[in-house]
């Protein structure tokens, strides 16, 4: 365990289900991210919360809808998915004022039936 | 703006054998690097990292790295590569921007052969 803890680590779901990820650490870290991690590209940056505050959004269809209620928890919210959204989703920690690097999870295995 | 190139998207090497793993970096200022290592259907795992202190890194199961300003590099080596060393890995650069951002390369799968 790397103090970074994601459930389920495998979903499967339908085009019209809504799901959510969550992602849990106790690393006392203030900084969170969500990473899609699909074959053959790199890993893409969706989300990051600094402080239970939303600091970035790349880009990312509404139909991911992130939720950080405190700085140890982060959802994420899938609603009306395409076949496309397959992927790993890996989360991470880090703090913000030092380079230590991010801790992450095992991710979540996610397919889009 | 900062990037970085994994050189080799596929190294191959023996049980036993030196393993070199290429990255160069792109930064308008004094990055911090790190390598990263992910094993089948797992996340990522930090294997080391630079942050201005020594320019030889030394990390977890053998590896380490050595960041070269001259030459914007940051390659991964191992002496004797061991199976349970296959796995992808990726060199990332970091932007302190706010919260921290990452750059992560396009992966370098390593395979061991017996």
């Amino acid at each position: 365990e790397t103090g970074v803890t994601q459930t389920p680590r495998h979903l499967v779901m339908g085009m019209t289900n809504k799901k959510s990820l969550k992602c849990e650490q106790h690393l006392g870290h203030n900084a969170m991210y969500w990473y899609k991690q699909s074959a053959k590209k790199p890993l893409e940056l969706m989300f990051v919360y600094n402080f239970k505050e939303q600091t970035e959004n790349n880009s990312v269809p509404s139909r991911f809808s992130p939720e950080c209620p405190n700085s140890s928890h982060l959802f994420l919210h899938l609603h009306t998915l395409q076949p496309e959204d397959s992927a790993l989703y890996l989360c991470a920690s880090s703090f913000t004022d030092r380079d230590y690097g991010y801790t992450f999870g095992s991710g979540t295995r996610l397919t889009v039936v | 703006a900062q990037s970085v190139t994994q050189l080799d998207s596929h190294v191959s090497v023996s049980e036993g054998t030196p393993v070199l793993l290429r990255c160069n970096y792109s930064s308008s200022y004094s990055p911090s690097l790190f390598w990263y290592v992910q094993h089948p259907n797992k996340g990522l795992q930090l294997l080391l990292k630079y942050t201005s202190a020594a320019t030889l890194v030394k990390g977890i199961n053998g590896f380490e790295a050595e960041f070269k300003k001259s030459e914007t590099s940051f390659h991964l080596t191992k002496p004797s590569a061991h199976m349970s060393d296959a796995a992808e890995y990726f060199c990332v650069v970091s932007m302190v921007q706010g919260a921290q951002k990452l750059v992560f390369g396009q992966g370098t799968r390593l395979t061991i052969n017996p």
